[in-house]
């Protein structure tokens, strides 16, 4: 069993339309929980982190964390042409500065 | 303020083979970790270097070895290519290493045949 599990998607969704993208983790010690943007072509992009349980906003992007589940989420409202990407979510050991990468949830926004 | 860049950005080596992959850090950085990404993976660990040293390694066998020098580019070796290494080499610069804010840089894609 994979320590991050991804849902793999792909989703396809109208433009305008919320998307929900969620991982689960199998490891408590974890601390730190990333969600990452790539590109075709492209290395990821960190888009926000968080360390604790509930939510983090910014802009059309909202992190959540259930620690007590090991569930996490990226929700991405009126969601955008541009947002087309693959999305990564990431688990970091700050102790060993390593962070442990789902497989990816490819989306594609149709306008 | 420069990104992390790295070279070369495609590479096609035969199995048995040697490769080097360079990287260079984002200004003011002095962290570099390398991952491997192969196609429809997420990216996974290969190791870190933290002021020349390396400082935590993933998974991989002592074919993949690297360096860091004093103004923090580092190097990816790998000996002995197997065809299974053909994937996407990420490397990424952070300052410190916690590797909460760590920038990737576009990857060097390597096809093993």
């Amino acid at each position: 069993q994979k320590e991050v599990e991804q849902d793999p998607g792909p989703l396809s969704v109208p433009e305008g339309a919320i998307v929900s993208l969620n991982c689960t983790y199998s490891n408590s010690a974890f601390q730190y929980f990333m969600w990452y943007r790539q590109y075709s072509r492209k290395g990821p992009e960190l888009l926000m982190y968080t360390y604790s349980s509930g939510n983090k906003e910014d802009g059309r992007f909202t992190a959540q964390v259930d620690k007590s589940s090991k569930y996490i989420s990226l929700f991405i409202r009126d969601s955008q042409p541009s947002d087309s990407a693959t999305y990564l979510c990431a688990i970091l050991h700050t102790n060993a500065g390593k962070s442990t990468f789902g497989d990816g949830t490819t989306l594609t926004v149709k306008p | 303020e420069t990104g992390v860049t790295q070279s070369p950005t495609h590479l096609i080596k035969t199995r048995g083979q040697q490769v080097t992959l360079r990287c260079s850090s984002q200004s003011g950085h002095n962290t570099v970790s390398w991952y491997q990404q192969a196609l429809g993976q997420g990216p996974q660990f290969i190791f870190q270097y933290y002021r020349e040293e390396e400082n935590g390694r993933g998974n991989f066998p002592p074919r993949f070895s690297g360096l860091q020098f004093p103004n923090y580019s580092s190097e990816l070796n790998v000996n002995a290519l197997e065809l299974d290494d053909s994937a996407l080499y990420l490397c990424a610069s952070s300052s410190g290493t916690s590797g909460k804010t760590q920038y990737f840089g576009p990857g060097t894609r390597l096809l093993v045949l």
